[in-house]
């Protein structure tokens, strides 16, 4: 059974940098044909994509957030990080962690973690 | 950078059909996903590769992706498909349509 774990505080304070782990199961991070996807979800809105990581340690990201988005792995642990610097009201949201499967000319997300919600707020 | 409009909402009644449109320049030429999310639950993969089921998922969801517009269909339209469903496709990045809201009466 697939499974994608996000972790990390509930509250962070503007202009801090916040850290989410995502721990997999089911999967290995190491997997030519895997890779995580980091999307948040703010109340009432539709998803937003922010970072992926492929086996080859591949990173793309949100282009608008790209300055502030840092991506990695340890398939080891089976954990990929995401952090986000300099946080502001406007981030508060939904994070989630989602399996990609790669596909020749595509890829797609199948599995989506429960999510772990941050509110950022002084 | 791509685009992606669905309606806020449909209704349907139970046992008809209903539709999704999910509209963006040249979509046809892009494969597109379909998610459901209900209430306070994780988004749901429905379609990939625009008209894909992955496992377990009812023959009543189908999807077709042709021109500027991907279409969700759910034929036979149940109580428990009320939901959020949302639109993506990947254009160099991951894009999301807006979202619409199913509504079945």
């Amino acid at each position: 059974q697939v499974t994608l774990n996000e972790s990390g505080p509930v509250l962070v304070k503007p202009t801090e940098t916040l850290t989410l782990t995502c721990t997999v199961s089911g999967f290995s991070l190491s997997d030519t044909r895997m890779g995580v996807s980091w999307i948040r979800q703010s109340p009432g809105k539709a998803p937003e994509w922010l970072a992926n990581i492929f086996s080859n340690d591949e990173k793309a990201y949100n282009t608008s957030l790209r300055t502030r988005l840092t991506i990695s792995r340890d398939a080891s642990k089976s954990q990929v990080v995401l952090t986000m610097t300099t946080m502001d009201p406007v981030d508060t949201a939904t994070y989630y962690c989602v399996r990609i499967q790669v596909m020749i000319l595509d890829f797609y997300m199948d599995v989506w973690g429960k999510g772990t919600p941050v509110t950022v707020s002084s | 950078s791509l685009e992606l409009t669905q309606p806020p909402s449909v209704s349907v009644s139970p046992g008809q059909t209903a539709t999704i449109s999910c509209s963006g320049e040249r979509l046809g030429t892009k494969y597109v996903c379909w998610f459901q999310q209900k209430a306070g639950q994780s988004p749901f993969l429905l379609i990939y590769q625009d008209k894909e089921r992955p496992s377990g998922i009812p023959e009543r969801f189908s999807g077709s992706n042709s021109g500027n517009t991907a279409t969700l269909t759910i034929s036979g339209t149940q109580a428990m498909d009320e939901a959020d469903y949302f639109c993506q496709a990947w254009d160099g990045s991951v894009v999301f349509g807006g979202g619409t809201k199913l509504t079945v009466l």
